[in-house]
């Protein structure tokens, strides 16, 4: 049981260029979510998905799309990546039983340059 | 706007002492709240959680408080241990939604 596994786990991009993050969870979870670290801004969401085939924006959804074809996979994707989203991004997934109870992966470092 | 907020960005303890760690809250309409402990290069680990209904609540060497008239919320840890060492937040929930903290790094000095 890996829980949530995020790739790659680290990554340089030049600005404009495009990537899609991965996020895999094994624990048959209906809820996932997208989040990106920055210092002093605390975790902030940029999209989630409540199941499979349906996605919806968080707190700050700008620059970013993303798909939930199967329910265990979550990808995030930046389409033209801009240096303001270098930043650490997290997946996460819960239950729907007891949804605020998030389940983390690893983490991505993301630098856009 | 909302914010869940920590009193203290940095906490130093010496190995076997208990750690307490803060949290001040600001939506009266929270009924669920949650601490994490964050390593470095990890992602967020669940520790413990309360519900609104509850004041106090106990795990293995961590407890959390919660003062609904103050909006505070703290994390005790006893017997501190160097593995302790991490980034710790508190996230609150109000109804559809989950906010988290800035985080206050606790360091153990052996």
């Amino acid at each position: 049981n890996a829980g949530v596994t995020q790739t790659p786990k680290f990554r340089v991009l030049k600005t404009g260029q495009s990537m899609t993050l991965l996020c895999a969870q094994d624990m048959n979870h209906e809820y996932m979510y997208w989040y990106r670290q920055d210092p002093g801004m605390g975790l902030r969401l940029i999209h989630y998905s409540v199941g499979e085939g349906t996605t919806a924006k968080g707190e700050v959804p700008d620059g970013y799309n993303v798909s939930r074809l199967k329910k265990q996979n979550f990808l995030l994707g930046l389409e033209s990546a801009a240096p303001s989203q270098t930043s650490v991004y997290f997946c996460a997934s819960s239950n729907h039983e007891d949804n605020e109870k998030l389940f983390f992966g690893s983490g991505t470092q993301l630098s856009v340059l | 706007g909302e914010s869940v907020g920590l009193h203290l960005p940095t906490l130093s303890v010496q190995e076997g002492d208990n750690s307490i760690i803060n949290c001040a809250y600001s939506n009266s309409a929270s009924d669920y709240f949650i601490w994490y402990k964050q390593e470095s290069g990890k992602g967020p680990q669940f520790i413990i959680d309360i519900r609104s209904n509850m004041d106090k609540r106990q795990g293995q060497r961590v407890t959390v408080l919660l003062n609904k008239t103050v909006k505070h919320l703290s994390l005790q840890i006893a017997a501190t241990q160097p593995g302790d060492s991490a980034v710790y937040f508190c996230a609150e929930s109000p109804p559809g939604k989950l906010i988290f903290g800035q985080g206050t790094e606790l360091s153990v000095k052996p």
